[in-house]
C-alpha cells in the first residue's frame, strides 16, 4: 500500500497565485521529500525535510511538517506557467522509499 | 555530469518475450531503485539495492528480477513479460534511501 497520499490530486490556478499541496503518510519517516515530474518525464528533487524540522524554505518553495498528524505540505509562492507539472511527496521507511499518487498543477498564463 | 541513464527508451514487446532494462549512474551512490508509474497510481518500489550483490524486493516486485553486480549498474529484468506490466518505468539511485534520489530519464514499456 503507499505510504503517502496527496491532496488534492488535481490544481488550477491563475499566474502569480500560490499553490499549496498537501500530503499525508502512514508510518514513522526519517525525511520527507517533495520531486516535480513533468509530463513522463524523470522527477526532480526539490526540496528535503527531516523529521525534526517543522519548516524549510527554497526559493519560492516553502514546505511544513507535523509528525504528529503525519502530514506535510508544499507551498509554491507567485506561481508561473513554468511551475504546472505534478509533484509528489516521498517518503522511506525501513530502507523503502514511498511516493504518494502526486498532485497534478496547472498554472494559467 | 552526474546523471542516471537507462536503456532503451521505449520498448514495445510480446509477452513472454524475456527483456532488460539497464540502469547506470555515475555518482557513485549506493543505493538504486526501480520503480513503476502507472495513472492514478503515483510510484511504486520494485526492487532496491543498498549495496553491491544487496537487492531486496520493494512494494511490487512480483514479475521481475534485478541484480547488482557493480555499484554503477542495476538492471531489470523481466523473464516473462505480461500486459500487467505494461507501465513507465523509471531507475533512481542516491547515497542513502534518505537521501536525494536522482532519476533516470524512464523507460516506455509497452507488453502485447
Amino acid at each position: 500500500s503507499q505510504q503517502g497520499e496527496e491532496d488534492p490530486q488535481a490544481l488550477s490556478i491563475q499566474e502569480g497565485e500560490n499553490a499549496t499541496m498537501n500530503c499525508s503518510y502512514k508510518t514513522s519517516i526519517n525525511n520527507l521529500q517533495w520531486y516535480r515530474q513533468n509530463s513522463g518525464r524523470g522527477l526532480v528533487h526539490l526540496i528535503l525535510i527531516r523529521s525534526n524540522e517543522r519548516e524549510k524554505h527554497s526559493g519560492r518553495l516553502r514546505v511544513t511538517l507535523d509528525t504528529s498528524k503525519k502530514s506535510s505540505s508544499l507551498l509554491i509562492t507567485a506561481s508561473r506557467a513554468a511551475d504546472t507539472a505534478s509533484y509528489f511527496c516521498a517518503t522511506d521507511n525501513f530502507n523503502k522509499f514511498y511516493f504518494g499518487s502526486g498532485t497534478k498543477l496547472n498554472v494559467k498564463p | 555530469e552526474a546523471q542516471v541513464t537507462q536503456n532503451p527508451r521505449y520498448l514495445i514487446t510480446v509477452t513472454g518475450k524475456k527483456l532488460t532494462v539497464t540502469c547506470s549512474q555515475n555518482m557513485n551512490h549506493e543505493y538504486m531503485s526501480w520503480y513503476r508509474q502507472d495513472p492514478g497510481l503515483g510510484l511504486r518500489q520494485i526492487y532496491y539495492s543498498m549495496n553491491v550483490e544487496v537487492t531486496d524486493k520493494g512494494d511490487v516486485p512480483e514479475g521481475y528480477k534485478v541484480s547488482r553486480k557493480e555499484k554503477r549498474n542495476f538492471p531489470l529484468i523481466l523473464e516473462s513479460p505480461s500486459p500487467n506490466q505494461t507501465s513507465l518505468y523509471f531507475c533512481a539511485s542516491s547515497w542513502t534511501v534518505t537521501d536525494t534520489q536522482y532519476f533516470g530519464p524512464g523507460t516506455r514499456l509497452t507488453v502485447l
